[in-house]
């Protein structure tokens, strides 16, 4: 069984300041994690993913996350936020890459001009 | 590549009628789509996974009659949800499995946002 947690619903930033969406996760395999970012009234949007290897993932639109098994962490970054980036990000588990995914609740990112 | 469409992506209907939504993967194949279920400001609650020509596998809690899904060719499944009630409206979202082994990821189509008067 796998759980999410993704602490803080909303998040608030200045625009060009660090953006830091932390995600906490339990799985009783090894875990393949996913972040996904959704705007209003869409889908969601692959940011990036960790399955095996290389433990810092790079994603698009300049998200970055590292899998962190000690800490059960995969916490995602971007060094400098745009006006773009608010929308709702999850964060998400499954036991195997193409499994049935489990989703943290969603952390909706505010970014301020 | 890895394009997931749905449609409609807004219905409004009456209560007690039927409302069918499509989830097409448009540039790929896919043996296994997934229906899931969000209310608003809150996460996605996977519905049931829908296998190419097999039945779909239900979560704990999902009325399987009420919410009829047929995955009937590699590239579209339908969700139903039949006999509609206000507490039906909800967005659904399909996603699609794509890729394989470590590569095998889940794209999602943009939602059917569906409202029951």
């Amino acid at each position: 069984a796998q759980s999410v947690t993704q602490l803080g619903s909303h998040v608030s930033v200045s625009e060009g300041a660090l953006v830091l969406l932390r995600c906490n996760y339990s799985s009783s395999v090894p875990p393949y994690l996913f972040w996904y970012v959704q705007y209003p009234n869409q889908g969601l949007q692959l940011l990036l993913k960790y399955t095996t290897g290389a433990t810092l993932v790079k994603g698009i639109n300049g998200f970055e996350a590292e899998f962190k098994k000690s800490e059960t962490s995969f916490h995602l970054t971007k060094p400098s936020a745009h006006m773009s980036d608010a929308a709702e990000y999850f964060c998400a588990v499954s036991g195997a890459a193409g499994n049935k995914l489990t989703f943290g609740g969603g952390t909706r990112v505010l970014v301020k001009p | 590549g890895a394009v997931v469409s749905q449609h409609p992506s807004r219905v409004i209907c009456k209560s007690g009628t039927s409302v069918k939504i499509e989830c097409r993967s448009l540039d790929f194949q896919a043996t296994t789509m997934f229906w899931y279920r969000q209310f608003p400001k809150q996460s996605l609650m996977l519905m049931a996974t829908s296998n190419e020509g097999s039945k779909a596998t239900y979560e704990q809690g999902v009325e399987k009659d009420k919410f009829l899904i047929n995955h009937a060719s590699l590239t579209l499944s339908t969700l139903t949800v039949t006999s509609a009630h206000p507490e039906d409206s909800s967005f659904y979202i399909c996603s699609a499995r794509y890729g394989g082994g470590v590569t095998d990821t889940q794209y999602f189509g943009p939602g059917t946002r569906l409202t029951v008067l």
